[in-house]
């Protein structure tokens, strides 16, 4: 049973608009969200989170929105640039958790054209 | 050292093989985790080590995976017997024991069974 789907495989997206990559959880127990970004031969780097305590966590660009009840999250990255172009990957923890283990969705592939 | 370190970065192998994958993890970092990712997929977890506990090995997809972990530090993970559906990039991660810093990946191996 996945816990953390993001059921959109691949999005396409102008160079300079909005790009909204979504991701929906089951587990209400998790209680604090992780966005990763991953280039190709790379591992998955750490790009912003929010606490469930949140509703918005903005960094720069990027910008997580958290909705409890509906067990959602988004990740807005506004302007797009094409060196935004990756899989972005959501993961979520419960803090009681030792060691923040995380559960990932499946992952998002973003392509920003010029 | 500064990140997690993984070696080899790439690892060709006959099917029916056995193959040793290494992380160092950063140091002070009790937790340390195994995914894999094959092509076109998520993260599946495999393996997961805190400090001196008892692994949590319920990712591990058959008998022909095991990992060690000495101490705090160095982890292998080790296939018996190569099958060509172990064909995947291998991550380690490792976190602090508590907080919410989330993970740092090393950047892989990407393991080619022929």
């Amino acid at each position: 049973d996945q816990q953390v789907k993001q059921n959109s495989p691949s999005l396409s997206v102008q160079e300079g608009r909005i790009s909204i990559l979504n991701c929906d959880y089951t587990n209400s127990m998790f209680d604090y969200f992780l966005w990763y970004k991953k280039y190709p031969a790379e591992g998955p780097t750490f790009l912003i989170s929010i606490s469930s305590i949140k509703d918005k966590n903005e960094d720069g660009r990027f910008t997580v929105f958290l909705n409890k009840s509906a067990k959602h999250l988004s990740l807005h990255i506004v302007p797009s640039q094409p060196g935004d172009s990756a899989v972005y990957f959501c993961a979520a923890s419960a803090v009681y958790n030792a060691g923040n283990m995380l559960t990932f969705g499946g992952g998002t592939r973003l392509m920003v054209k010029p | 050292g500064a990140g997690v370190s993984q070696s080899p970065s790439n690892k060709v192998t006959e099917k029916g093989k056995d193959v040793e994958l290494r992380c160092d993890p950063i140091s002070g970092h009790t937790a340390l985790y195994w995914y894999r990712q094959r092509l076109g997929q998520g993260l599946e977890f495999l393996i997961y080590f805190q400090g001196n506990s008892a692994p949590d090995k319920s990712g591990l997809p058959s008998d022909r995976f095991s990992a060690e972990r000495t101490g705090e530090s160095v982890s292998t993970l080790t296939i018996q017997r190569t099958q060509q559906e172990d064909s995947a990039v291998y991550l380690c991660a490792s976190s602090p024991p508590w907080g919410t810093s989330g993970y740092t990946f090393g950047s892989g191996t990407r393991l080619t069974v022929v």
